[in-house]
């Protein structure tokens, strides 16, 4: 099964900054890699597919990067509705494994 | 508008059934693959079971391969999980969920809550 290992799992900033979230995967997945936002109390919504491809509707503060078997999730310009838990997602091979989460406060 | 709206949940003894249904629309429901998706009370994500869109491929994790069952009607429009011989770590809420062509998951229920539990 492939790992992914997420840091930091909390995380706390100011508006208007810019934050990072990394995840790692025990293997490497091709860019076969997804992030998610889950705002307390609500279902996960998709990000960032394919490592770095922008979901429709989502922001543009948000991007992914990376490659191989680091990934990263950028958020740019902090706002107060970024609160949430975010979440990395391996596609590449089952079983389909997510990472543990980061919560994000401001 | 594409929604997912999952049913069927409850409380539920250990060792006992359940079955889940999730009802789609807003999209062509027999172009997808489809998943359930959980989360344990307070903790992360884990993918349950993925269904090809004619049903014929079906997808586990070892955690409930033998006791779990993903079906699909797509006459109906409709996604199903089978669980059986429940344990107490298969409390959580579940999520049907639907694969983009990829394999992320772009679009997700309201989530259904199971408890197992004598």
């Amino acid at each position: 099964d492939i790992q992914m290992t997420q840091s930091p799992a909390s995380l706390s900033a100011s508006l208007g900054e810019t934050v990072s979230i990394e995840c790692l995967a025990s293997e490497d997945i091709y860019n076969n890699l997804a992030w998610y936002q889950q705002k307390p109390g609500k279902s996960p919504q998709l990000l960032i597919y394919y490592a770095s491809s922008l979901q429709d509707g989502v922001p543009s503060r948000f991007s992914g990067s990376g490659s191989g078997t680091q990934y990263s999730l950028k958020i740019n310009s902090l706002q107060s509705e970024d609160v949430a838990s975010y979440f990395c997602q391996q596609y590449y091979d089952y079983p389909l494994t997510f990472g543990s989460g980061t919560k994000l406060e401001i | 508008e594409v929604q997912l709206v999952e049913s069927g949940g409850g409380l539920v003894q250990p060792g006992r059934s359940l079955k889940l249904s999730c009802a789609a629309s807003g999209f062509t429901f027999s172009n997808y693959y489809m998943a359930w998706v959980r989360q344990a009370p307070k903790k992360g994500l884990e993918w349950v079971a993925t269904i090809s869109t004619s049903g014929s491929r079906t997808y586990y994790p070892d955690s409930v391969k033998g006791r779990f069952t993903i079906s699909r009607d797509n006459a109906k429009s409709s996604l199903y999980l089978q669980m059986n011989s429940l344990k107490s770590e298969d409390t959580a809420t579940y999520y049907c969920a639907r694969h983009k062509q990829l394999g992320a998951f772009d679009y997700w229920g309201q989530g259904v809550m199971v408890t197992v539990s004598s």
